[in-house]
């Protein structure tokens, strides 16, 4: 079966511009999860969506925001852009709330602000 | 305990060899405890989500075991392969906050 879909696996962007990631989950799954990686720190948590409700939000400024659609998609957007938001951003799905299956990873989206 | 640690950073060890990481996380309300392995260049890859005190799992070569009570998990794996080569991450959910918390990971090296 088709992984997590995330577009693009690249993006080069400059201060102040937005940007917006897709991520499409493993069919059946209702679960997306997005999380950032910059050198030297972890996995940091963004958002949760289930049932294109958001659960759960980590913490990061309101220029972060995200949503899922009806057929569990999810897009994440950062907007005014800074150069401390160059990261590898990864998003995960899982079949219900609690992801107690575990989370599937996409390739992530490799931004680069400039 | 308030954020999910992993030790050691990095380890580097001779094929053959067996050897073992640690997670700790926080203790209270807690819900499940998830393993992950990260080769370069791939996405993380689920090994182990465990749920119960005393759980322990296995696939292959590779055992992990959970201590809800005292918050840490070990993984242990047994006459590492070059191929075991990656990074690998630990993450809890506890019941209060209910987000996947990640560790920094234990970068594993195996020389032939």
């Amino acid at each position: 079966k088709a992984g997590v879909t995330q577009t693009p696996r690249y993006l080069i962007k400059t201060r102040g511009q937005q940007v917006t990631l897709s991520c499409s989950p493993i069919s059946g799954h209702r679960s997306v999860s997005w999380y950032q990686q910059t050198p030297g720190q972890g996995l940091q948590f963004l958002f949760e969506y289930f049932s294109e409700t958001q659960r759960n939000k980590g913490n990061f400024p309101g220029r972060f925001s995200g949503r899922q659609f009806s057929n569990s998609r999810s897009e994440m957007n950062v907007s005014t852009l800074e150069l401390g938001d160059s990261a590898l951003y990864l998003c995960a799905s899982s079949r219900g709330a609690g992801s107690e299956d575990g989370y599937t990873f996409g390739s992530g989206t490799r931004l680069t602000v400039v | 305990i308030l954020n999910v640690e992993q030790s050691p950073q990095s380890l580097h060890v001779q094929e053959g060899d067996s050897t073992n990481f640690t997670c700790s996380f926080p203790s209270s309300n807690f819900y499940a405890l998830h393993w992950y392995r990260w080769e370069t260049a791939k996405s993380p890859e689920a090994l182990f989500v465990m749920t119960l005190n005393g759980d322990e799992k296995k696939k292959g070569r590779i055992s992990a075991t959970l201590n809800t009570k005292e918050g840490y998990s070990y993984l242990y794996i047994k006459g590492s392969q070059p191929e075991d080569s990656a990074t690998y991450l630990c993450a809890s959910r506890s019941y209060n906050t209910d987000k996947l918390i990640f560790g920094t990971g234990t970068r594993l090296q195996v020389f032939p």
